[in-house]
């Protein structure tokens, strides 16, 4: 049982290409969640995933686009990344107790992202 | 717009208590507290959540002001590992889903 992981661990892009991070988890959680962490700050919300085949924006959506084509897995891209992109990206994930999200969120380990 | 604040940065002796405040003044009815902690610069982890009864795990636990404008997470006796950055967190429910607004949390330092 892997838990939540994330795929790359690092990554340097050159202002206006393109990227996807892969988030994968093995827990059989309905709900995923992406999130970047700017240095000094917390965390905020991109985008998330109540179940397959479903996303909606979080708090910082724009300049990203998400999709859950399997349950386990949540994508992250960067369609024309920009410097203020450069983040520590972290993907997490929740399970339904009782027809409800617990909120209790696994995170994975995060993806360092620059660009420069 | 900040939901949450909380001290930059505190000190702990190891083995006493650790008393982490926060101030959530314009949180809503339904909206739950949460806190989380973050270690290095690892996922965080979750500690404990409440709605306004003061709530108690094996981790720590959560006391809520009356009126719900803050709240005291409480590690009754600190160690080295608890040395990390603590999130107080509004959870806000929508139609949608779920959402969570992190703050900047606090620096806890457990001493030696």
């Amino acid at each position: 049982n892997a838990g939540v992981t994330q795929t790359p661990k690092f990554r340097v892009l050159k202002t206006g290409q393109s990227m996807t991070l892969l988030c994968a988890q093995d827990m059989n959680h309905e709900y995923m969640y992406w999130y970047r962490q700017d240095p000094g700050m917390g965390l905020r919300l991109i985008h998330y995933s109540v179940g397959e085949g479903t996303t909606a924006k979080g708090e910082v959506p724009d300049g990203y686009n998400v999709s859950r084509l399997k349950k386990q897995n949540f994508l992250l891209g960067l369609e024309s990344a920009a410097p203020s992109q450069t983040s520590v990206y972290f993907c997490a994930s929740s399970y339904l107790y009782g027809g409800a999200p617990t909120d209790t969120q696994y995170f994975g380990p995060g993806t360092r992202l620059t660009v420069l | 717009d900040a939901k949450t604040t909380q001290p930059t940065s505190m000190d702990c002796a190891e083995g006493r208590a650790a008393n982490l405040p926060c101030n959530h003044s314009t949180i809503s009815g339904n909206e739950y507290v949460y806190w989380y902690r973050q270690i290095h610069s690892q996922g965080p982890q979750y500690i404990i959540h409440g709605l306004k009864n003061n709530e108690t795990n094996e981790m720590a636990s959560l006391i809520i002001t009356e009126d719900r404008k803050s709240s005291t997470l409480i590690l009754p006796h600190a160690t080295l590992r608890d040395t990390a950055v603590y999130y107080c967190i509004v959870r806000v429910a929508r139609n949608t889903g779920n959402q969570f607004y992190f703050g900047t949390g606090t620096s806890l330092t457990v001493i030696p």
